[in-house]
């Protein structure tokens, strides 16, 4: 039952292009939704966030897009660079209990190209 | 320290043996969180804890994994009689406020043989 779906393993994109990496979830009832990124032997950073008030939310190269009656979560990358290659994970937080913790997707491979 | 902290970062071991995972987070942060990465999987959730406490053991995959918080600060996961489908990244995140900005740590990488 996964309730946050990445369903694009890998993603190749040309230097200066856009990058835009999807997730679907399964939840309404979801707060949070978060971006996190990941390079190879190092632990996630977190990138970027939304709240389920809000429909997008930007951060200099990078912007969130939130589209709820969807159930869709992207991220824009404009314009991509060699140093954005790595693991991006799409993360929303659960709403049984009150532990704020994170529920992941199975991550996209974003591949930038010089 | 400056971030979350863990150790070791690399282990192997035979299968049917015990180990040991280390995590110190940063501090002031009372919530812990461990989760795990298998080969081509995302980031599957272990256990929450806040303070010494763990209310949410709900991604413990068997009664072999066991963990425990001391003192508000480290955390310890421990996996008994290992076996080779345990292999995985281990990652331990701190958090202070429920906006789901979690700080991980490198992770343990875990190999039984």
């Amino acid at each position: 039952d996964q309730q946050v779906k990445q369903n694009s393993p890998s993603l190749s994109v040309q230097e200066g292009r856009i990058s835009i990496l999807n997730c679907d979830y399964t939840n309404s009832m979801f707060d949070y939704f978060l971006w996190y990124k990941k390079y190879p032997a190092e632990g996630p950073t977190f990138l970027i966030s939304i709240s389920s008030i809000k429909d997008k939310n930007e951060d200099g190269r990078f912007t969130v897009f939130l589209n709820k009656s969807a159930k869709h979560l992207s991220l824009h990358i404009v314009p991509s660079q060699p140093g954005d290659s790595a693991v991006y994970f799409c993360a929303v937080e659960g709403v049984t209990g009150n532990t704020g913790k994170l529920i992941f997707g199975q991550g996209t491979t974003l591949q930038v190209k010089p | 320290g400056a971030g979350v902290s863990q150790s070791p970062s690399n282990k192997v071991t035979e299968k049917g043996k015990d180990v040991e995972l280390r995590c110190d987070p940063i501090s002031g942060h009372t919530a812990l969180y461990w989760y795990r990465q298998s080969l081509g999987q995302g980031l599957e959730f272990l256990i929450y804890f806040q303070g010494n406490s763990a209310p949410d053991k709900s991604g413990l995959p068997s009664d072999r994994f066991s963990a425990e918080r001391t003192g508000g600060s480290v955390s310890t996961l421990t996996i008994q009689r290992t076996q080779q489908e345990d292999s995985a990244v281990y990652l331990c995140a701190s958090s202070l406020e429920r906006t789901g900005k979690f700080f991980f740590g490198q992770g343990t990488r875990l190999t039984v043989v």
